[in-house]
């Protein structure tokens, strides 16, 4: 099965800084992998994804990702924070279950905390 | 964007008794629904995923008699707690896609409903 490490559940940066936010994932077979962002007391809005085309993904919100085969990561970065990115973020991997149907697998979660 | 609404937002109720929540795709036919429970500071973890017309299926560790799922037609699905007790407790959410099987389509998410349990 495949799965997705996030790495550090608690990030912080000031405002205006860089945003990095680190995630790895296992999988036999070229994965889906994507971003979503969740606010409190919300659903979650998808961020960006890949899926096998450009391995630089650029979403919303200035938000982009690049997909490294040899590293088996999928890193979510913004150049410059903003105090509105201040919510959850879960990296998720596509996969197939015993019946062939496709569900997600998502990640432990980053929150994200930005500095004023 | 597609739209997904859940029904009701928040609900308590007493222990014992039982729940129905809501999944709609407002602009869009679903054919698979998905939902999630997540606890506390935790991830979204799969409960089940169901196919319009047919059985939910169920992911391992989840009573399918105590979370009923009935999904009849495109634009809606339902989840049903049944005798409730505190530890269902929890934020339930659900997703629709409108493609099935290997091909890629995107789950479009609810804003989740918050059940209390008391």
């Amino acid at each position: 099965a495949q799965s997705v490490t996030q790495l550090g559940s608690h990030v912080s940066v000031s405002e205006g800084a860089l945003v990095l936010l680190r995630c790895n994932y296992s999988s036999s077979v070229p994965p889906y992998l994507f971003w979503y962002v969740q606010y409190p007391n919300q659903g979650l809005q998808l961020l960006l994804k890949y899926t096998s085309a450009a391995t630089l993904v650029k979403g919303i919100n200035g938000f982009e990702a690049e997909f490294k085969k040899s590293e088996t990561s999928f890193h979510l970065t913004k150049p410059s924070a903003h105090m509105s990115d201040a919510a959850e973020y879960f990296c998720a991997v596509s996969d197939l279950d015993n019946f062939g149907n496709e569900k997600l697998t998502f990640g432990t979660g980053t929150r994200l905390t930005i500095i004023p | 964007g597609a739209v997904v609404s859940q029904h009701p937002s928040r609900v308590i109720c007493k222990s014992g008794t039982s729940v129905k929540i809501e999944c709609r795709s407002l602009d869009f036919q679903a054919t698979t629904m998905f939902w999630y429970r997540q606890f506390p500071k935790q991830s979204l973890m799969l409960m089940a995923t169901s196919n319009e017309g047919s059985k939910a299926t169920y992911e391992q560790g989840v009573e399918k008699d105590k979370f009923l799922i009935n999904h009849a037609s495109l634009t809606l699905s339902t989840l049903t707690v049944t005798s409730a007790h505190p530890e269902d407790s929890s934020f339930y959410i659900c997703s629709a896609r409108e493609g099935q099987g290997s091909d890629y389509n995107e789950q479009f998410f609810g804003p989740g409903t918050r059940l209390t349990v008391l």
